[in-house]
């Protein structure tokens, strides 16, 4: 089965830039996706098709995929930022997602 | 506004059946697909499977064939998601989202199901 793995956690400090990293075997190869979820509430995307925004999400959340690694990239991070990230993908009629990174703003 | 509404959260005890259920609203029920995710206490996001409400094709993540079911109801714009023999391993909580294919992404999600079994 395909794995996607993410570090458990992530600390920044705010109006900082946080980076969580996503690797899975040629995932540059495929489309990357990432959601943000907060305690109690379901998971909302926050990135599409690799770097793309849905409506409503701010300029501050951005997306690369290249090689092994797709990277969700934080700018001028918010303490309403605080919540768990999941990258997903799509690989042989099956969908994994990542294994989900905390995020922690100090 | 295209949403997915979740029935309510049950309590169970092993060995029972239950059918939990997500019906959509704001587009045509037909023309996306509906995933169901797993999300057991405190754990991460487990795709279990995908219905294409068109024709009910569906296909299940190797981890859940065989102990789930999915299904729906076109009519009534509603998917399913069904045991027949719960254990006290099923609580969680059970997102369904839908899938525009041939994008990857789930967008949005239902409010959730929170499913617990215990004797």
């Amino acid at each position: 089965s395909y794995e996607l793995t993410q570090p458990p956690s992530v600390s920044v400090s705010p109006g900082q830039t946080a980076s969580i990293t996503c690797s899975g075997d040629k995932l540059g190869d495929k489309y990357a996706c990432w959601y943000q979820q907060k305690p109690g509430q379901s998971p909302v995307l926050v990135i599409y098709q690799d770097s793309k925004r849905p409506s409503g999400i701010p300029e501050r959340f951005s997306g690369s995929n290249s090689g092994n690694t797709a990277t969700l990239t934080i700018s001028g991070t918010q303490a309403m930022d605080e919540a768990d990230y999941y990258c997903q993908a799509w690989d042989s009629s099956t969908v994994p997602f990542g294994t989900g990174t905390k995020v922690t703003v100090l | 506004e295209v949403q997915l509404v979740q029935s309510g959260a049950e309590v169970k005890k092993p060995g029972e059946s239950l059918r939990i259920s997500c019906k959509g609203s704001g587009y045509s029920f037909t023309s996306y697909w509906i995933s169901w995710v797993r999300q057991m206490p405190g754990k991460g996001l487990e795709w279990m499977g995908r219905i294409d409400p068109s024709d009910s094709y569906t296909n299940y993540s190797p981890s859940f064939q065989g102990h789930v079911t999915i299904s729906a109801d076109k009519s009534i714009s509603t998917a399913y998601l069904q045991w027949s023999s719960l254990k006290a391993s099923d609580t969680a909580m059970y997102y369904c989202a839908i899938w525009r294919p041939p994008t990857v992404e789930f967008d949005p999600w239902g409010q959730g199901t929170l499913v617990t079994v215990s004797s």
